[in-house]
């Protein structure tokens, strides 16, 4: 069994609707929760980054932390052709001060 | 402020060959890792950095892979000799002690194809 595990697989959605992309994970000592966005040759970028259990949001884009199920959630409202790209869920026991553990993300396409 | 820079964006190479991959960290960045995200799948870290010194390379494969950041601020990471699996994006990220520490940025990495 994998550190992290990341659903869907690749997706397709028609612009405007409500994307949901999740990770589990095993290691309870995970701590520091991260969504990083990859566009077609360039490296990560940071999305939403949050700490223990909640929820978080940034204009259309909610991350969901439940660290009792060790399950996280990114949801995209109004999801737009600009949002097509590759989507990491990343994990730390420490902030971020050590290395991340990613999951192998999800290919998002949003048509317009 | 400029970013995390790498070179070169590709290479490609024979199996058994060796290459060697550079990354400048953004300016007055402590900490420098280096990931290998092979198609398909998400980063993983093959070893960091906190100055000139090694935090973690216990993912690293040692018997072909070297790493080094003499200065405390560039960095080099070898592949001696290449083995057809290790075909991926060498990607470098950094992270400020200070401020927002959480975050890693990260450089457009190199792809390597080896044949």
């Amino acid at each position: 069994q994998k550190e992290v595990e990341q659903d869907p697989g690749p997706l397709s959605v028609p612009e405007g609707a409500i994307v949901s992309l999740n990770c589990t994970y095993s290691n309870s000592a995970f701590q520091y929760f991260m969504w990083y966005r990859q566009y077609s040759r360039k490296g990560p970028e940071l999305l939403m980054y949050t700490y223990s259990s909640g929820n978080k949001e940034d204009g259309r884009f909610t991350a969901q932390v439940d660290k009792s199920s060790k399950y996280i959630s990114l949801f995209i409202r109004d999801s737009q052709p600009s949002d097509s790209a590759t989507y990491l869920c990343a994990m730390s026991a420490t902030g971020g001060a050590d290395g991340l553990t990613f999951g192998k993300g999800t290919h998002l396409i949003i048509q317009p | 402020e400029a970013g995390v820079a790498q070179s070169p964006r590709y290479k490609i190479i024979e199996k058994r060959q060796s290459v060697a991959f550079w990354c400048n960290p953004i300016s007055g960045h402590a900490t420098l890792y280096w990931y290998q995200q092979i198609l398909g799948q998400g980063p993983k870290l093959l070893i960091q950095f906190q100055n000139n010194g090694v935090v973690d390379d216990s993912q690293l494969p040692k018997d072909r892979f070297s790493a080094e950041r003499l200065k405390g601020v560039d960095s080099t990471l070898k592949i001696q000799p290449a083995k057809l699996e290790d075909s991926a994006v060498y990607l470098c990220a950094s992270r400020s002690i200070r401020g927002r520490s959480e975050t890693q940025y990260f450089g457009p990495g190199t792809r390597l194809l080896v044949l």
